[in-house]
C-alpha cells in the first residue's frame, strides 16, 4: 500500500508553461506539506496545510499555488515556470502540526524546466 | 540567522564498524530533533525523534544523542551494513516564535564498504 503518492514522477516542460503536481496520502493524516529539494540537496518547506487550512506559507513566489480539496490531497500548481524552478518536489504528511510529529514523504517529482 | 550544519563530505566506513554522523546547529534552541534517511531518487524516511530533555534515544542499531549545551546531535549506526549506505538528514523545529515547521540540514552521505 502506498502511503504518500505523487504524480507525475518526472515532469519536463518549457519555460513559461503552467504545470501541476498532485499528492495523495492514505494514512489518515491531518497535516500535509510541500517541500522543494534543490541541486545542493537542501530540503526546504514551501507550504503546509492542516485539515485543508493553510498554516505555513514560506517565502515562495506567488506563481506557486497549493490547493487542498480534502485532507487526503494537496496539489501544487505552478504558473509561468522558470529555469530556477527545476528541482525535486516532495509531498509529505504527518498526524499533526509541529516538529514533534514524524513526517512521511512521497517519492518526489523531478521537475525540469528547459 | 539559524543554521544547521552536517558534514558535506561523505563518510566512508568498513562494514561492521560504527558510523557516527554529526548535526550541529547555531542560533537555535530546538525542542525536537529528527533524523531521516534518504536513498537516491526517493523521499526521506523518518528514523528517530529526540526531545530537548532527552539525552539519548535508541532504535535497534540506531542511536541518537542530543546535547543542547554543545548544540549538537550525533547519529550512530552500530554494526553498519552496506544496506545502510544512504544520505542521512537531521531536522530541527524552527524557533519557538515561528510556525510549525522543520528545518532540514543538507545531509551527510554514508558509504559502507563490504
Amino acid at each position: 500500500d502506498t502511503a504518500v503518492s505523487q504524480t507525475p514522477k518526472y515532469l519536463v516542460t518549457q519555460m513559461g508553461n503552467d504545470k501541476s503536481i498532485k499528492c495523495e496520502q492514505n494514512l489518515g493524516h491531518d497535516t500535509m506539506y510541500w517541500y522543494k529539494q534543490d541541486s545542493k540537496k537542501f530540503l526546504k518547506i514551501m507550504f503546509s496545510y492542516n485539515n485543508k487550512e493553510l498554516i505555513i506559507n514560506e517565502t515562495v513566489p506567488n506563481r506557486f499555488s497549493p490547493k487542498s480539496p480534502d485532507k487526503a490531497h494537496l496539489n501544487l500548481h505552478i504558473n509561468s515556470l522558470e529555469l530556477g524552478d527545476s528541482a525535486v518536489y516532495f509531498c509529505a504528511s504527518s498526524t499533526g502540526q509541529g516538529a514533534s510529529y514524524e513526517q512521511y514523504f512521497g517519492p518526489g517529482t523531478r521537475l525540469t524546466v528547459t | 540567522s539559524q543554521k544547521i550544519e552536517q558534514n558535506s563530505e561523505a563518510l566512508n566506513i568498513q562494514e561492521g564498524k560504527t558510523a557516527t554522523l554529526t548535526c550541529n546547529y547555531t542560533n537555535y534552541s530546538p525542542a525536537y530533533l529528527q533524523w531521516y534517511r534518504q536513498d537516491p531518487g526517493r523521499g526521506p524516511v523518518f528514523l528517530l525523534l529526540i526531545r530537548e530533555n532527552e539525552k539519548e534515544k535508541r532504535k535497534e542499531r540506531l542511536k541518537v544523542t542530543f546535547d543542547t549545551t554543545l548544540k549538537q546531535s550525533l547519529f550512530h549506526i552500530t554494526a553498519s551494513q552496506p544496506a545502510d549506505s544512504a544520505t542521512y538528514l537531521c531536522a530541527l523545529d524552527a524557533p519557538r516564535d515561528s510556525s510549525y515547521k522543520l528545518i532540514f540540514g543538507s545531509g551527510t552521505r554514508l558509504l559502507v564498504r563490504p
